[in-house]
């Protein structure tokens, strides 16, 4: 079991491209959640995904961010028009069910110069 | 809505030095209450789960306690090591269901 899987680890982007992150759940994990971790405002939980569909998105920025679970193997954020803001470290984690172990990613490093 | 308030952003001891965080909640519905640790490059893992109050968890000498009355939950571990250094986030699962809403995290670190 390699655990939940991202990539790139670390990504550098111009202000005002695109940022595409991956995130691959553990096998057999119903539930795919994402959270942006900065200094300031520690972990933020930004969208929710159960059986690949979305759940729950309220912790993502209307404008310029979405995900997508196409399939159960694997979760997509995308930040279009990226800012020195969006500049954080963005973890994927995963879980069997509802109320179970949620188990995390070793993160996506983004930064927008 | 749910809310975490982790108080000490920040902790150092010396090892075998007594670690207690304390952290306070807010929510509408029945929380299942964690206690996550991060070290450094890592994701958070998950190091106690408390759902029952008054009751304790344990793991890795790391006690969790949960006061229901004063909604308030604690970490605590008599005698710290050097290998305990680590961002240690409490989080809850309240009314909104399956995702986790972390406090801000206590960074501890240890000398040896």
């Amino acid at each position: 079991n390699a655990g939940v899987i991202q990539t790139p680890r670390h990504k550098v982007t111009g202000k005002g491209q695109e940022a595409t992150l991956w995130c691959e759940p553990i096998s057999g994990h119903s539930a795919v959640f994402w959270y942006r971790q900065t200094i300031v405002q520690g972990l933020e939980f930004l969208t929710y995904f159960r059986n690949q569909a979305p759940i729950d998105d309220s912790g993502m920025p209307k404008e310029r961010f979405s995900a997508q679970m196409p399939n159960q193997s694997h979760s997509t954020l995308k930040i279009q028009s990226t800012q020195p803001q969006d500049s954080a470290v963005y973890l994927c984690a995963s879980s069997f069910g509802q109320n179970t172990e949620v188990f995390f990613g070793k993160g996506t490093r983004l930064t927008v110069v | 809505g749910d809310s975490v308030i982790q108080m000490q952003g920040q902790v150092t001891l010396s090892e075998n030095d007594f670690l207690f965080i304390n952290c306070t909640y807010s929510t509408t519905g029945y929380p299942t209450l964690f206690w996550y640790v991060q070290y450094s490059g890592e994701g958070p893992q998950l190091l106690l789960q408390v759902t029952t109050a008054n009751n304790k968890g344990s793991s890795r000498g790391f006690e969790a306690t949960y006061d229901k009355g004063t909604t308030s939950f604690h970490l605590q571990k008599t005698s710290v090591q050097e290998i305990d250094s680590a961002v240690y986030y409490c989080a809850m699962n309240g009314s909104s269901g399956n995702k986790l809403i972390f406090g801000i995290g206590t960074l501890l670190s240890v000398k040896p």
